[in-house]
């Protein structure tokens, strides 16, 4: 069975510092795939990254940065110079690959961020 | 970019009654799609996948009789609420997995149900 753990249930941060968001998995497949996605108040969700598990390299997107580290099974995500406007709520998920694709998502319980002025 | 819409966004409905969410991909075909669930402040769980043609596949402790999925087309997949109840209000979402491209899915943006 396929799990995601996100164990901080709420972060708040002042504007303007870094925030890292942690994101430990578990999964026996040996292909499979991780996202981070944000979900404002609107409940629409925002993709940020996929990652395949044979792709270790960390990635910088603006603000946003993603390291991935199989051997803790870990993909923690990080805001530089927070702003008031990345406040949201953003979970991490998994899928694993079967039947000729990626399965459906297996989610983390979500980090809510909170942004203050 | 490849865009799902769903509809209704959101809808009301009376206990017992039975209401349908469809989810369409706009500008892509999409053998596969999913629905999830999210109640208020908690994450989303998956509830079902669907292939086109074929008969959906349900999560372990979802119910299929009550929760009915048809994915008649490659860009249409309906799920109906039968008997609805209270405890069946929620945010539901689907995303779809684009036909040649089998590892990008892109969500939907919910609907949200409310049985009174």
């Amino acid at each position: 069975a396929q799990k995601v753990t996100q164990a901080q249930t709420e972060i708040s941060v002042v504007e303007k510092e870094d925030v890292t968001l942690d994101c430990v998995y578990e999964t026996r497949d040996t292909t499979y795939y991780l996202f981070w996605y944000k979900q404002p108040p609107s409940g629409e969700l925002v993709f940020l990254i996929r990652r395949n598990s044979f792709d270790e390299q960390n990635e910088i997107s603006g603000r946003y940065s993603w390291n991935f580290q199989k051997s803790t099974s870990s993909f923690n995500f990080t805001i530089t110079a927070s702003q008031v406007v990345d406040s949201a709520v953003y979970f991490c998920a998994l899928s694993g690959t079967s039947g000729g694709g990626a399965d459906g998502l297996t989610f983390g319980k979500g980090t809510h961020l909170i942004i203050q002025p | 970019g490849a865009v799902v819409s769903q509809h209704p966004s959101w809808v009301i409905c009376k206990s017992g009654t039975s209401v349908k969410i469809e989810c369409r991909s706009l500008d892509f075909q999409a053998t596969t799609m999913f629905w999830y669930r999210q109640f208020p402040k908690q994450s989303l769980m998956l509830m079902a996948t669907s292939n086109e043609g074929s008969k959906a596949t349900y999560e372990q402790g979802v119910e299929k009789d009550k929760f009915l999925i048809n994915h008649a087309s490659l860009t249409l997949s309906t799920l109906t609420v039968t008997s609805a109840h209270p405890e069946d209000s929620s945010f539901y979402i689907c995303s779809a997995r684009v036909y040649q491209e089998l590892y990008e899915q892109y969500f939907g943006p919910g609907t949200r149900l409310t049985v009174t």
